[in-house]
C-alpha cells in the first residue's frame, strides 16, 4: 500500500523559492510503476496541476508554471521534490503529491497535503 | 492545454435524490476522464477512472459515462456521506487538467 507524505516550510517569503518533499512509503520510487505528481489548491478554489516526474527524471510541467518549477527524484531517500521559484501571494495554497500509475491514467494515491503561505 | 468545464458549479440536493454532474472537454479525450471526490480539509479521492470504471471500494451508486468530449457523473441515490465537491480530470495529455469543481450541498 503506497503512502505519501508532504513536508516543507509552511511559510515562504515573496520572491523566494518554495521547496517541498513528498516521502514515499510502501513502494520504491525506483520501481518504474508510477509517475510522481504535484497538485495545488488555493483556499476555497479548485485543483491546479503543477506537473509530474518519472523515475528516469523525465518531467511534464504545467506551461503556466514551467518557468518557475523544478522537480526531482531522490532514490536514496525514496522521495521526490518540488521547487517553485520567485513565489508571490498567488502561490499560497495546499500542495498535494499524488501517484499516477505508469500503466493506468488516474491519480489513485494522494498525500494529505501541506499548506504553504507566501508572506513577508 | 485541454480545458475541462464542469456544470453546474454547485447544486443543492436532498438525501435520496439522483444527482448528475457534467464535464466537457475542449477537445476529444476519448475515455481518458476521471472523477474525484473531495471533502473539506481532505485530499481528493478517485471515484471513477476511464470515464466509467468504478474504483475499488467506491459505492455502486456512483457511475460515470461518456466519451469524446462529454461526460457525466451520476449519483443514483444521494447519501449523507456524498456531500462534497466533485472534480473531473483529463488524463489524455499533459498537462493533466481539472474541471473547476461541483459542490454538492444539502438542500
Amino acid at each position: 500500500q503506497v503512502q505519501l507524505q508532504e513536508s516543507g516550510p509552511g511559510l515562504v517569503k515573496p520572491s523566494q523559492t518554495l521547496s517541498l518533499t513528498c516521502t514515499v512509503s510502501g513502494a520504491s520510487i525506483n520501481s518504474g510503476n508510477y509517475y510522481w505528481n504535484w497538485i495545488r489548491q488555493p483556499a476555497g478554489k479548485g485543483l491546479e496541476y503543477i506537473g509530474r516526474i518519472y523515475t528516469s527524471g523525465s518531467t511534464n510541467y504545467n506551461p503556466s508554471l514551467k518557468s518557475r518549477v523544478t522537480m526531482s527524484v531522490d532514490t536514496s531517500k525514496n522521495h521526490f521534490s518540488l521547487k517553485l521559484s520567485s513565489v508571490t501571494a498567488a502561490d499560497t495554497a495546499v500542495y498535494y503529491c499524488a501517484t499516477e500509475g505508469y500503466n493506468y491514467y488516474y491519480m489513485d494515491v494522494w498525500g494529505k497535503g501541506t499548506t504553504v503561505i507566501v508572506s513577508s | 492545454d485541454i480545458q475541462m468545464t464542469q456544470s453546474p458549479s454547485s447544486l443543492s440536493a436532498s438525501v435520496g435524490d439522483r444527482v448528475t454532474i457534467t464535464c466537457r472537454a475542449s477537445q476529444n479525450i476519448r475515455n481518458y476522464l476521471n472523477w474525484y471526490q473531495q471533502k473539506p480539509g481532505k485530499a481528493p479521492k478517485i471515484l471513477i477512472y476511464g470515464a466509467s470504471s468504478l474504483e475499488s471500494g467506491v459505492p455502486s451508486r456512483f457511475s460515470g459515462s461518456g466519451s469524446g468530449t462529454d461526460f457525466t457523473l451520476t449519483i443514483s441515490s444521494l447519501q449523507p456521506d456524498d456531500f462534497a465537491t466533485y472534480y473531473c480530470q483529463q488524463s489524455y495529455s499533459n498537462p493533466r487538467t481539472f474541471g473547476q469543481g461541483t459542490k454538492v450541498e444539502i438542500k
